[in-house]
């Protein structure tokens, strides 16, 4: 049971190009988050999925594409990297979609990213 | 305002030193609570729950107040490995019955020995 992967772990990018993270899950997990954490701002949601084939905005999605073809993947995009996408990069997926109190979030280990 | 709010510290106690922090929301809607804990460079990971009742999880204790919309993370007899950033999680149900799970910025414990 690998829980949340992340590909890829460390990127290096020039400012102009694109990528794409992947997460993939494999605990059938509904709901499925994209963030980036940058020093002294803490986690800022960019996308998330409710399920497969849907996606919603998060508060910081400008610049950054999301797609959940299948339910147990989650990819980001970045069309046209800009330096201010510099971060390190957090996917999660959650335990239940239900209105209990259990909300155990289970993290990749991040992707860190550096845009020259 | 933030819609989660904490105290970024740093927090620096020596080793044994009970130590609290506090979290603050806006939303008066949200519906539960929860303490994370990060190391450096690390993914967050799952401290423990809020509940109303407030709960206890050996040295950890956690209370949630809902009238003054504040959550609180305490730790008693603070050892070294204690040292991490502590972020408080905030799950509302935003426009068409999503989950959304905001973050605060975290608090920075140190314990020095």
């Amino acid at each position: 049971n690998a829980g949340v992967t992340q590909t890829p772990k460390f990127r290096v990018l020039k400012t102009g190009q694109s990528m794409t993270l992947l997460c993939a899950q494999d605990m059938n997990h509904e709901y499925m988050y994209w963030y980036r954490q940058d020093p002294g701002m803490g986690l800022r949601l960019i996308h998330y999925s409710v399920g497969e084939g849907t996606t919603a905005k998060g508060e910081v999605p400008d610049g950054y594409n999301v797609s959940r073809l299948k339910k147990q993947n989650f990819l980001l995009g970045l069309e046209s990297a800009a330096p201010s996408q510099t971060s390190v990069y957090f996917c999660a997926s959650l335990l239940r979609n239900d209105y209990s109190n259990t909300g155990e979030l289970f993290f990749g280990e991040g992707s860190r990213l550096t845009v020259l | 305002r933030k819609e989660v709010e904490q105290d970024p510290g740093p927090f620096n106690v020596p080793e044994g030193a009970t130590v609290a922090f506090n979290c603050t929301y806006s939303n008066s809607a949200s519906q539960s609570f929860f303490w994370y804990r990060q190391d450096c460079r690390k993914e967050p990971k799952l401290l423990m729950s809020v509940y109303s009742s407030g709960n206890e999880d050996g040295r950890f204790t956690a209370q949630l107040n809902r009238a003054s919309q504040y959550i609180s993370l305490l730790i008693r007899d603070s050892k070294l490995s204690d040292s991490a950033t502590y972020l408080c999680v905030v799950i509302s149900i935003s426009s068409g019955s999503a989950r959304q799970l905001t973050f605060g910025s975290g608090t920075q414990l140190t314990v020095l020995p």
